[in-house]
């Protein structure tokens, strides 16, 4: 029930590319997060989304809640874009799962 | 932007020692959590606090935890008699509303268990 699996888990990219990352899980889920985790470690909440699609600058997030699939893309990638980027889903009640991240370099 | 304050930023102690980790939440924050990471491995929910009691816990978070608010602005992660396996990233979050309402995470404390 609760796997949360993403590709790629690691990636490397020019910089200019279009990214994109993927997350998939097995059952229902009430909210799914994107977040950035920095090389010092520290990690920060990117998008929280149930449904559709959000826009944040270069960051878009879709979900697709039939197929228990999301995406999070990178538009003109920077290498300051590099960090570990981990989904993290909320079934029923107040606790989530994550996944176990994609490592994502872009090189200048 | 408001943060989330996490203290301190590294922490080394004995094992058998006890250690408390600190947590400055977002002021308007109801809502109060604790996370683990090891290292290589992934992010682990431990425990979620609100109204000054426990809402929910992973089984993670045995005896050996436990979580306190005890002035109204701090919040706090106990662990007694530590281990070599407790070593890893302790994040504190909060959220205003619920998960469902979007979050703030600390930057975390490494612990580290000799």
């Amino acid at each position: 029930k609760n796997e949360v699996e993403q590709s790629p888990q690691n990636l490397t990219a020019q910089e200019g590319e279009f990214i994109t990352i993927n997350c998939s899980y097995s059952v229902g889920i009430s909210a799914l997060h994107w977040l950035q985790q920095h090389p010092g470690g520290g990690i920060v909440s990117l998008f929280m989304l149930s449904s559709g699609k959000k826009k944040h600058g270069r960051l878009i997030a879709t979900i697709n809640i039939q197929e228990k699939h999301s995406s999070l893309h990178i538009t003109a990638s920077h290498p300051r874009d590099s960090a570990v980027y981990i989904c993290a889903v909320m079934y029923t009640g107040n606790q989530f799962y994550f996944g176990t991240g994609t490592s994502l370099t872009v090189i200048p | 932007e408001p943060e989330v304050t996490q203290t301190p930023s590294h922490q080394v102690t004995q094992m058998g020692q006890e250690v408390i980790l600190r947590c400055v939440p977002i002021s308007n924050h109801l809502y109060f959590y604790w996370y683990r990471q090891i290292l290589g491995q992934k992010v682990e929910f431990l425990v979620s606090f609100y109204n000054n009691e426990i809402s929910e816990k992973s089984e993670i978070f045995d005896d050996q935890f436990s979580v306190e608010r005890p002035d109204g602005s701090n919040f706090t992660l106990k662990i007694r008699s530590t281990k070599l396996e407790d070593s890893a990233m302790y994040f504190c979050a909060s959220s205003r509303a619920g998960l469902n309402y979007g979050y703030t995470f600390g930057s975390g404390t490494r612990l580290t268990v000799v």
